[in-house]
């Protein structure tokens, strides 16, 4: 078991560009969390998706940000017109469906966003 | 709003001692809490889940408590090492919001 694959591990775009980062959950996990972390900062809840729904986005900036996570395929989230405040580690997590109902979250390594 | 409170920013102690973090949450009842760590440069890595229904939980060197009247859980971790050295996260609930986290550095 792969874990929970993000891609690339480090980006580099010019302001006004787009970023695309991908997260591939581990085998069986069907829910997918997006998370930012500036340098010396906390993690920052994003969005969270399940299979072609997004559940719970609030932690989305309201323009430029887009998440998915379609029915095949790794989730998505989508920068456009990057600014250098959006430089920063973008973090993926995954978690399966339990009867249990508790969310325990494997963490992909992170895709590092920098913008020029 | 819901709030998430991490005791200090940065924890230093000796090796050998045991180190206590603190995880104070508001607005929230969770049915359960979650503690992670993280290196740096690296993703968060789970550690241990918590009932509302257990009063406290071990894990080798691990402890931690929850207290649902006092909105409080306790991190602990005996005869600490070096290699213990990190960031430790809380997550009260579902909704997987972090803490900021606190930074534990155990000195030689």
């Amino acid at each position: 078991n792969a874990g929970v694959m993000q891609n690339p591990r480090h980006l580099v775009r010019r302001r006004g560009q787009e970023a695309r980062l991908r997260c591939s959950p581990m085998k069986g996990h069907s829910h997918v969390y997006w998370y930012r972390q500036l340098p010396e900062e906390g993690l920052k809840f994003m969005v969270y998706l399940q299979k072609e729904n997004i559940i719970d986005e609030s932690g989305m900036p309201k323009e430029r940000f887009s998440a998915e996570f379609p029915k095949e395929g790794p989730s998505i989230l989508r920068i456009q017109q990057v600014v250098r405040g959006d430089s920063a580690a973008y973090f993926c997590a995954s978690s399966p469906l339990l009867a249990s109902g508790a969310n325990v979250l494997t963490f992909g390594a992170g895709s590092r966003l920098t913008v020029l | 709003s819901q709030k998430i409170e991490q005791n200090s920013e940065a924890l230093n102690i000796q090796e050998g001692k045991t180190a206590t973090l603190t995880c104070n949450y508001t607005n929230y009842s969770p049915a359960y809490l979650q503690w992670y760590r993280q290196d740096p440069g690296r993703g968060p890595v789970f550690l241990l889940l918590i009932r509302e229904n257990e009063k406290e939980k071990r894990k080798e060197r691990l402890k931690v408590t929850f207290d649902t009247t006092l909105k409080q859980s306790l991190f602990h971790i005996t005869a600490s090492q070096p290699a213990d050295s990190a960031t430790y996260l809380c997550a009260p609930g579902g909704d997987m919001r972090f803490g900021a986290g606190t930074r534990l550095t155990v000195k030689p």
